[in-house]
């Protein structure tokens, strides 16, 4: 049983670009959530998406967005990339909405230069 | 509004000695409180999970937390630590009720464990 995965492992970005981050949650999950996890930090909640929806939404500017497809695997987008955008940014899957228990993939590290 | 404390960035200590880990949050409402390991280069793992019931938790790998709710803290120990416990921890904190069981966590807490 495959756990949550992410894709790329790791990615360079120069300032002012875009870029994607995937997520495919384990295998029965249906809701997704995303984290920024910078340098020494905890993961700070970015929002989470449930039947293709935004549900909830942390303290994050527009930039920051995201989409989850049928298969409820998950995109982050980040535009117009600021050198503080860099960080490991973490995708978590849980069994619905209203499950406290969330599995973590690996994460993606994200360069902003 | 949730809060999690983890009073120390670093815990250095050799191996086979006890150690704790120190954690405080603060809620309004009732919670749910949980420690997450992460490896070098790896996402977070959860460790143990405070839900309801006995306020001491334990992990299959010798780590247990004791639930205070009168101190607000919830401290994670090991009376006997190795080398591969060598890690981050990360402390977090949910609501109980109302739909939102989105973490909060802390700063985290670097074991180093010195053979």
């Amino acid at each position: 049983d495959a756990g949550v995965t992410q894709s790329p492992t790791h990615l360079i970005k120069t300032r002012g670009q875009q870029v994607t981050l995937r997520c495919s949650p384990k295998s029965g999950h249906d809701t997704v959530s995303w984290y920024q996890q910078a340098l020494g930090q905890g993961p700070q909640f970015i929002f989470q998406y449930y039947e293709e929806e935004e549900r909830q939404r942390g303290n994050f500017p527009d930039r920051f967005s995201g989409h989850q497809f049928p298969n409820y695997s998950s995109e982050l987008n980040v535009n117009a990339l600021l050198l503080g955008d860099s960080a490991l940014y973490l995708c978590a899957s849980s069994q619905d909405r209203a499950s406290y228990e969330q599995y973590f993939g690996p994460g993606t590290r994200l360069t902003v230069t | 509004a949730q809060s999690v404390t983890q009073l120390d960035s670093q815990v250095p200590v050799f191996e086979e000695a006890p150690v704790e880990l120190r954690c405080n949050y603060s809620s309004s409402v009732s919670v749910y409180l949980f420690w997450y390991v992460q490896y070098p280069n790896q996402g977070l793992q959860l460790l143990l999970k405070y839900l309801s019931g006995s306020t001491l938790v334990e992990s299959i790998n010798g780590f247990e937390a004791e639930f205070n709710k009168s101190q607000t803290s919830f401290h994670l120990r090991k009376p006997s630590v190795h080398i591969s416990d060598t890690a981050e921890y990360f402390c977090a904190v949910s609501g109980s009720a109302g739909g939102s069981y989105i973490p909060t966590f802390g700063r985290g807490t670097s074991l180093i464990v010195h053979p």
